[in-house]
């Protein structure tokens, strides 16, 4: 089960980094995703990875979000840029595997607010 | 973008009493369709994928059926460890995947 980390709480804004460490399997060899939670709601997919590189974001976080894996740290990274108070959420990463989400982290809570 | 709706809201079921739990697409997603189940504080988890196959591990109580736009989620005999929330989730407008706002499953 991945683990993930690097939440808190911070202001509007400004940036963070989630990341999400990877065991059992290569992240860099996997199609790897970001969904999120805000609390008391659904979940919302956020970005993906494919193992060639590709990626895709949703429109609520296209041009602010940028997803990455390190292949020597086996590690899934969500760079977030210009936060609002809308992205508040817990940020969960899962691996695909025929289009759905196996290997869920356990969650790192996001809290944007001054 | 594909909406996905669920229904019932909140379903109460007694232990041992079988659910039926509906998503609906607002298109076509042929069989792209996923269940999950969530407890409180935990991830999801990957119950059913492709409309109808059981995910590694997912007990036999378990079943889904449909295609197109209506979907549906059966636990035949509901077991404590059952009560927790479901989620479907299509597939059909990879990558950009939508889930169902939830069905509350708890206890009667």
């Amino acid at each position: 089960q991945p683990v993930g980390s690097g939440g808190g709480l911070i202001p509007p804004g400004t940036s963070l980094r989630l990341s999400c460490a990877a065991s059992g399997f290569t992240v860099s060899t996997n199609y790897m995703a970001w969904v999120r939670q805000a609390p008391g709601k659904g979940l919302e997919w956020v970005s993906v990875i494919y193992s060639d590189g590709t990626t895709y974001y949703a429109d609520s976080v296209k041009g602010r979000f940028t997803i990455s894996g390190d292949s020597a740290e086996n590690t899934l990274y969500l760079q977030m840029n210009s936060l609002r108070a809308e992205d508040t959420a817990v940020y969960y990463c899962a691996r695909v595997h025929l289009r759905c989400l196996v290997d869920w982290g356990q969650g790192t809570l996001l809290t944007v607010s001054s | 973008e594909i909406v996905m709706t669920q229904s019932p809201a909140t379903l109460s079921v007694s232990p041992g009493e079988r659910a039926t739990l509906s998503c609906r697409a607002s298109q076509s997603v042929s069989s792209n369709l996923a269940w999950y189940q969530q407890k409180p504080g935990q991830a999801p988890r990957l119950l059913i994928y492709a409309a109808s196959t059981r995910a590694t591990g997912i007990p036999a109580r378990f079943s889904g059926s449909g295609s197109g736009t209506d979907f549906t989620l059966t636990i035949s005999s509901l077991h404590s460890e059952d009560f927790a929330v479901y989620y479907c989730q299509q597939s059909h407008n990879w990558p950009e995947i939508t889930f169902g706002p939830g069905t509350k499953v708890d206890i009667k």
